[in-house]
């Protein structure tokens, strides 16, 4: 089967950087994505990797290491603005898609 | 969001009533997707579309059937609504590596 793990909840403080961890175990594994949500929004995308590595954009960077099934997403700078849930979501090879049960940032002043 | 649309953007039915919710994209992209949301179980992936003419089950399907009608629509249909099926259902698109994801239907049934 597939499933993925992510804190429920991740606290730091403004202007600090902060990781969120990744964790799954799947088969037919094609990448992995990022995104984030606001209260009574949708989510928007962040980023993506489809191979080993950092994928940097702007303040937001996200890593992955297929041997380990293992990726984060780090923000840095962290404004009040960031305080969001943030989904990890694994892709398959027939582009089925599945979701982590989201992290909680909360942004201290 | 890649012109990705939902309607309705609100629905209260009553238990044992049916409804279609509906998703369009203005893009041309293959793959497509319903979600739903509820408090702390993050997105689950109730069908999704790889193309035209396909679909497939994801994890929570029971008490939902789909069509996929052409390249552009993907309708979620709800046959006899059930109070556990009170939730927030996103529709999404699939370009690149990156999903683009609908407004939202806010489904309550009673």
């Amino acid at each position: 089967g597939q499933s993925l793990e992510q804190p429920s909840e991740v606290t730091a403080v403004e202007g600090a950087i902060v990781q969120i961890n990744c964790t799954y175990q799947t088969s037919g594994f094609y990448g992995l994505s990022w995104y984030q949500q606001h209260d009574g929004g949708a989510p928007t995308f962040l980023s993506y990797n489809g191979l080993d590595g950092l994928e940097e954009t702007g303040r937001f960077s996200s890593f992955l290491s297929r041997s380990d099934s293992y990726g984060y997403l780090l923000l840095q700078e962290l404004q009040m603005k960031d305080s969001a849930s943030y989904f990890c979501g694994y892709r398959a090879r027939d582009d089925k898609i599945i979701f982590g049960k989201g992290t909680r940032l909360h942004i201290l002043p | 969001n890649a012109g990705v649309t939902q309607t309705p953007k609100f629905q209260v039915l009553k238990t044992g009533q049916s409804m279609t919710l509906q998703c369009a994209q203005d893009m041309n992209h293959n793959s497509m997707y319903w979600y739903r949301q509820d408090p702390g179980m993050g997105l689950r992936l109730i069908y999704y579309s790889a193309s035209e003419g396909t679909t497939d089950k994801g994890e929570v399907p029971n008490g939902y059937n789909v069509s996929r009608l052409n390249k552009r629509e993907f309708s979620l249909r709800l046959e006899s609504a059930a109070p556990s099926q009170t939730s927030v259902y996103f529709c999404a698109i699939l370009r690149g590596g990156a999903q683009y994801f609908g407004p939202g239907t806010r489904l309550t049934v009673t």
